[in-house]
């Protein structure tokens, strides 16, 4: 069975610049979140889509944005990057209580 | 106050002996309690989840819950050097909430041989 997947691995944009994300969840899942991680801040939650709507979302700017398609794939947006937005990025496929995580998208931001 | 908190370690365990972890939370609404583990340069695995108060077993892994206390703990078993990780609790605050785990800082477990 195969894992989530997460696109591309590695990523460097400069400030100004925008990004997308994307997260491919286990099959039959029908819930993605994603996450942020820095090692200042740890992990924090960005937001989470069940069945193409966004359900949760923390408390990130307006230039974090995302979206989910009818496959359940996941894609997540930064515009206007900043140097902070350097992070891992994580997103979370999940059935019941249980989620699971991708490998993430390793940001940085020069 | 962090809403989730964790000891940041490192704590150090002799190989075969018993790790324990704590994980204490703010919010008296919490339902599940999610404990991953995290290799460096690597995503959380998760380990298990409880929600009832009690203990819970699976293998070497026993995850404890008083939510009276508003602690949950993590029990490692015969620890082994490939247990040295960073292990991360999380919770979640309502049922309509599962996708949004609420993550401690971590505390990084050492096993030395």
């Amino acid at each position: 069975k195969a894992g989530v997947t997460q696109t591309p691995r590695y990523l460097i944009k400069t400030r100004g610049q925008q990004v997308t994300l994307s997260c491919s969840p286990i099959s039959g899942h029908r819930s993605v979140s994603w996450y942020q991680q820095t090692p200042g801040q740890g992990l924090q939650f960005l937001f989470e889509y069940f069945s193409e709507t966004q359900r949760n979302k923390g408390n990130f700017p307006g230039r974090f944005s995302g979206r989910q398609f009818s496959n359940s794939r996941s894609e997540m947006n930064v515009s206007t990057l900043e140097l902070g937005d350097s992070a891992l990025y994580l997103c979370a496929s999940r059935l019941g209580q249980e989620a699971f995580f991708g490998q993430g998208t390793r940001l940085t931001v020069v | 106050q962090k809403e989730v908190e964790q000891n940041s370690g490192p704590l150090s365990v002799p190989e075969g002996a018993i790790a324990s972890l704590n994980c204490t939370y703010s919010d008296r609404g919490s339902q599940s309690f999610f404990w991953y583990r995290q290799y460096s340069g690597k995503s959380p695995e998760l380990i298990m989840f409880i929600y009832s108060n009690g203990d819970k077993e699976d293998g070497r892994f026993t995850a404890q819950l008083n939510k009276a206390s508003q602690y949950v703990s993590l029990l490692i078993r015969d620890s082994q050097p490939s247990d040295s990780a960073t292990y991360l609790c999380a919770v979640t605050a309502t049922t309509d909430s599962w996708g949004k785990l609420q993550f401690g800082a971590g505390t990084q477990v050492v096993v030395t041989p």
